[in-house]
């Protein structure tokens, strides 16, 4: 069992459909980040957070430490969300990132 | 200002060659790390320096592997005697310590757009 896991793996919806992408984890972390990755492009960091919500523009990401869950959500949609996003974490005192596998969001005009 | 870059962006090699793959973080940023990443699959850690020294190499899969980071900038990940495995994304990324922080906490990662290796 991988330490990350993401769902769903894939995801397709319309444009301006409301965007859910969850993230569990089953190790101590001391971060989560969230990313983004377009094909045949580098990974932007999206968010890193460690407790509560943050919000920038459209998106939104959670994260609830005891239940050792994420979520990424997309408000207002639009077909140049369409990218795979990626959950990855800072177990405990490490500095390097456990990923997951990734959900790739396809949004249709 | 510059973001992180990665030379060359493709590396197309056969079986049993050498090959070097550059990273040239952010400016002023001192941890850096690479990692790699299969088709389909999110990227795994390979290692991470503090400075010029590798704080963790627990990613390196085997001894063909090594990198190396003299002046505590620019980075150079090595791989002897390639196999058809190896052929992957790799990619580096480099974060800074928060302003304050005396301990070993970092801020986010700023990931390079990677070194596409293929192993004929």
């Amino acid at each position: 069992k991988n330490e990350v896991e993401q769902s769903p793996q894939n995801l397709t919806a319309q444009e301006g459909e409301f965007i859910t992408i969850n993230c569990s984890y089953s190790v101590g972390i001391s971060a989560l980040h969230w990313l983004q990755q377009h094909p045949g492009g580098g990974i932007v960091s999206l968010f890193m957070l460690s407790s509560g919500k943050k919000k920038h523009g459209r998106l939104i990401a959670t994260i609830n430490i005891q239940e050792k869950h994420s979520s990424l959500h997309i408000t207002a949609s639009h077909p140049r969300d369409s990218a795979v996003y990626i959950c990855a974490v800072r177990v405990g005192g490490a500095q390097k990132l456990v990923f997951g596998q990734g959900t790739r969001l396809t949004i249709n005009p | 200002g510059a973001g992180v870059s990665q030379t060359p962006s493709n590396k197309v090699t056969e079986k049993g060659k050498y090959v070097e793959l550059r990273c040239d973080p952010i400016s002023g940023h001192t941890a850096l790390y690479w990692y790699r990443q299969s088709l389909g699959q999110g990227p795994e850690f390979l290692i991470y320096f503090q400075g010029t020294g590798a704080a963790d190499d627990s990613g390196l899969p085997n001894d063909r592997f090594f990198a190396v980071r003299p002046e505590g900038s620019v980075s150079t990940l090595k791989i002897q005697r390639t196999e058809r495995g190896d052929s992957a994304v790799y990619l580096c990324a480099s974060s800074s310590k928060p302003p304050g922080s005396g301990g070993s906490s970092y801020n986010e990662q700023f990931f390079g757009p990677g070194t596409r290796l293929t192993v004929l």
